[in-house]
């Protein structure tokens, strides 16, 4: 149990346009998600925590008009990236949990963005 | 708050050898610790978890970690590395603090020689 997939898997675009990245929790209720980004040969870096029915609250210096996070049901978040830019390149993951006060995070198989 | 240092940003083991992976935490109150591990281009796969019951916490794959209080450390070992351990490991800590935020290292990166 406990199962995150993350869709797409990869994804190229061109510079300006905008792309979506789902994240779902195929087998549990997920009431709290997070949104990390992730640089070559980097540690993950938190974006954001988005909680179902809730805005999301951002991290410092990551630009919520930018990156768009919506967790409309208790399976389902999504992260638009607006007007991509090749700086926007990158390799995002999603995680969820059951419940916020829970201490384990369940992870999705992350998604390669390329912005050419 | 809480964080996780982890002391080596590379290790390199020959297979069939021991493999230690270092990681000390900061914590104001007794830690949720995890090892994740992270092959290219794929997402995070939990290894183990601390929760404050057994101190000596073991996981998938003959990986087992210590969480050592006096020592703030909670190191990763495996007796004997294989081909397949070669990946990237992330020492994490979950800051309650922060609702719950997990923190993580900087990863250490592990290499296994034939």
């Amino acid at each position: 149990g406990a199962v995150v997939s993350q869709h797409p898997s990869r994804v190229i675009c061109k510079s300006g346009t905008s792309v979506k990245i789902e994240c779902r929790s195929l087998d549990f209720q997920a009431t709290t998600m997070f949104w990390y980004r992730q640089f070559p040969k980097q540690s993950l870096m938190l974006m954001a925590t988005s909680n179902e029915g809730s805005k999301a609250t951002y991290e410092q210096g990551v630009e919520k008009d930018k990156f768009l996070i919506n967790h409309a049901s208790l399976t389902l978040s999504t992260l638009t990236v607006t007007s991509a830019h090749p700086e926007d390149s990158s390799f995002y993951i999603c995680s969820a949990k059951r419940d916020r006060r829970d201490t384990e995070a369940f992870f999705g198989q992350g998604t390669r963005l390329t912005v050419v | 708050a809480q964080s996780v240092t982890q002391l080596d940003s590379h290790v390199s083991v020959s297979e069939g050898t021991p493999v230690l992976l270092r990681c000390n935490y900061s914590s104001s109150y007794s830690p949720s610790l995890f090892w994740y591990v992270q092959h290219p281009n794929k997402g995070l796969q939990l290894l183990l978890k601390y929760t404050s019951a057994a101190t000596l916490v073991k996981g998938i794959n003959g990986f087992e970690a210590e969480f050592k209080k006096s020592e703030t450390s909670f190191h990763l070992t495996k007796p004997s590395a294989h081909m397949s351990d070669a990946a990237e490991y992330f020492c994490v800590v979950s800051d309650l603090d922060q609702g719950g935020k997990l923190i993580f290292g900087q990863g250490t990166e592990l290499s296994v020689k034939p």
